[in-house]
């Protein structure tokens, strides 16, 4: 098992242009999150998608979109980039079958700056 | 909305000491997970506490949850240069399902 994967991981990209991060999972897992980390600020939660079919917004969700595209992808947009958009960007997923103590198994990460 | 503060942000220790690193929340907590990142890697889980006072241990590392459970903490005894990352404490308030990651304790190993 590949765990949850990440692509790219890295970019560049100039101020006002798009571009998508990718995220996998292969554990079956219900529930995936996108996460930023900036130096010193730890992860900060963008959106998060509880199950197959639901999204839904984190603590920083401006600038960004998201799609779940099945159980196993879950997406996100930048739809026009933004230098303080430059950060390493972190794709998680758990089980969540009901209960609050599930853990999180993150991905290698994005490391995306904007100029 | 919920904090979570950690304590101290930078930690340089000397190979074989002790130390702790503290974590603070600004509401009580269901339960609260660490999780240790290594330099250039990704966040990996390392524990999770779910009772009000649990202490658990994994080899050189004591992990406590305070009895109001809006606190932790993780000890590490005998540091080695293995240790050398960065940890979060993240908890999840009651009732709630997602994580609040502290901002980390980022240790820093002397040989």
């Amino acid at each position: 098992n590949a765990g949850v994967t990440q692509t790219p991981k890295f970019q560049v990209l100039k101020t006002g242009q798009s571009m998508t991060l990718q995220c996998a999972q292969d554990m079956n897992h219900n529930s995936m999150y996108w996460y930023r980390q900036d130096p010193g600020m730890g992860l900060r939660l963008i959106y998060y998608s509880a199950s197959e079919g639901t999204t839904d917004k984190g603590e920083v969700p401006n600038g960004y979109n998201v799609s779940r595209l099945n159980k196993r992808e879950f997406s996100l947009r930048l739809e026009s980039a933004a230098p303080s958009q430059t950060s390493v960007y972190f794709c998680a997923s758990s089980e969540n079958r009901g209960r609050s103590t599930d853990t999180q198994y993150f991905g290698p990460g994005t490391r995306l700056t904007v100029l | 909305g919920q904090q979570v503060m950690q304590i101290p942000q930078y930690q340089h220790v000397q190979e074989g000491e002790d130390f702790t690193t503290y974590c603070n929340s600004s509401t009580t907590l269901s339960n609260i997970q660490w999780y240790k990142q290594r330099p250039g890697g990704h966040p990996v889980f390392l524990i999770q506490l779910v009772k009000s006072g649990e202490v658990k241990k994994q080899k050189r590392l004591t992990f406590q949850f305070g009895e109001a459970k809006k606190n932790s903490s993780l000890h590490i005894t005998a540091t080695q240069t293995t240790d050398v990352g960065t940890y979060f404490c993240a908890g999840i308030k009651a009732a709630g399902n997602k994580l609040t990651f502290g901002g980390g304790t980022r240790v820093l190993v002397k040989p």
